[in-house]
């Protein structure tokens, strides 16, 4: 089964600055999609960014970027110049081309400090 | 706008008592999920339906059931079986093929016990 890993429960970051968010995953399939969302104190999840796992080339939204790393099977999440609405749990998700679910992992919890 | 309405936005069950919460969509997605979240984990994978009049069972099936009469509503039953109800539920939508299509989420309801 695969199964998705954020080890960091926590991270905080100055406003402004840069941070990264880890995440690894464990699967033997080959296509796949990669996924990370927020879920701000609201509690609604929002997309953020999505990778095809047959893409080389990184995605990136605005101030956001990932680097996929497919053959150590990691997919962090970079945020440049951090924004006090940027604070949430952010969460890692992988999905099986072709399966109709969603695995998610545990969240990381994201402060930005003044 | 479109989007995805979850109500009631809190709920409480009392021992022994089933309880629905409510989700539509107006996306024209047909695709639904539901999930349920506790503090400090991911989002578990209840049900999903692809189609109308079908749906299929997630990871933590046990003590609910679902419904998919109507392309736009995917209703979510907590039954007296479940026996730790109390989380975070979120209905979330996609096209048909979600692993390409990002998962809309609506606001959740919390389900507390009397």
């Amino acid at each position: 089964a695969q199964t998705v890993t954020q080890s960091q429960p926590e991270m905080s970051v100055q406003e402004a600055e840069t941070v990264t968010l880890s995440c690894t995953y464990d699967t033997s399939e080959s296509d796949y999609y990669l996924f990370w969302y927020k879920q701000p104190p609201s509690r609604q999840m929002i997309l953020v960014i999505r990778q095809e796992a047959y893409k080389q080339q990184n995605a990136t939204e605005n101030r956001f970027s990932v680097n996929f790393q497919k053959a150590a099977k990691s997919f962090s999440l970079k945020i440049s110049d951090s924004q006090l609405g940027d604070a949430a749990m952010y969460f890692c998700a992988y999905g099986l081309a072709g399966a109709q679910k969603l695995v998610f992992g545990q969240g990381t919890r994201l402060t930005i400090n003044p | 706008d479109g989007g995805i309405t979850q109500s009631p936005k809190y709920l409480f069950r009392k021992e022994g008592q089933n309880v629905t919460l409510s989700c539509e969509q107006n996306l024209n997605h047909d695709a639904m999920y539901w999930y349920r979240q506790d503090p400090g984990q991911g989002l578990r994978l209840i049900y999903y339906s692809q189609i109308v009049n079908d749906f299929q069972k997630g990871d933590i099936a046990e003590g609910y059931s679902v419904s998919r009469e109507k392309k736009e509503s995917f209703p979510l039953t907590v039954t007296s079986a479940q026996k730790n109800p109390t989380a975070f539920y979120l209905c979330a939508s996609s096209q048909q093929d979600y692993s390409n299509q990002p998962q809309h989420f609506g606001d959740g309801t919390r389900l507390s016990i009397l």
